[in-house]
């Protein structure tokens, strides 16, 4: 099937720094990902669709600025939290969707656990 | 705004019984469907997919889709303890490529 990862697994950074998240399709190609965010017991909120090759679309309330996403090949979409806040702490997962595929199916990173200090 | 609603549950099973789990969504133009089952701490991972009315089987698990009444279900037949997770209902709608997601209902298979 399908597999997606996600590095780091889990980050732990000071309050003001930057963090990148990686996400890669290891099994496919993916021209688009999509960029969630989930905090305890509440539901995936979608961040940011990310194209390859163009700019992302974000979701109304989320920051362009700080969120930086760039999508260079149709394996490799990065998220960059930028001065990183605690209240930026969360679990974020990415997902892919095949190129080519007709229903919209998308697959899940296992996750990036970000902790503010 | 494109909505999909879930009962959050707990919805608890005994180990065995078939457990059934609900969601109904707002937009009449949604095409696809999706459950997925997120363990606690993990990603979501698919279930299944479905876009055509009726069932659809794989395994111990049955979708269901009504689209006129613009709901979709899921039974877990011969519920095991190992499926108690998270399940989240997911809609892909028009000509986007977004999905969005329920809020989940919790499930717990009592042994």
């Amino acid at each position: 099937g399908a597999v997606v990862s996600q590095h780091p697994s889990w980050v732990i950074c000071k309050s003001g720094t930057s963090v990148k998240i990686e996400c890669r399709s290891l099994d496919f190609q993916a021209t688009t990902m999509f960029w969630y965010r989930q905090f305890p017991k509440q539901s995936l909120m979608l961040m940011a669709t990310s194209n390859e090759g163009s700019k992302a679309t974000y979701e109304q309330g989320v920051e362009k600025d700080k969120f930086l996403i760039n999508h260079a090949s149709l394996t490799l979409s990065t998220l960059t939290v930028t001065s990183a806040h605690p209240e930026d702490s969360s679990f974020y997962i990415c997902s892919a969707r095949e190129t080519g595929v007709p229903y919209n199916e998308q697959f899940f990173g296992p996750g990036t656990r970000l902790t503010v200090l | 705004q494109k909505e999909v609603e879930q009962n959050s549950g707990p919805l608890s099973v005994p180990e065995g019984a078939i457990a059934s789990l609900n969601c109904t969504y707002s937009d009449r133009g949604s095409q696809s469907f999706f459950w997925y089952r997120q363990y606690s701490g993990k990603s979501p991972e698919l279930i299944m997919f479905i876009y055509s009315n009726g069932d659809k089987e794989d395994g111990r698990f049955t979708a269901q889709l009504n689209k006129a009444s613009q709901y979709v279900s899921l039974l877990i037949r011969d519920s095991q303890p190992s499926d108690s997770a998270t399940y989240l209902c997911a809609v892909a709608y028009g000509g986007y490529q977004k999905v969005t997601f329920g809020t989940g209902t919790k499930l717990q298979v009592i042994p």
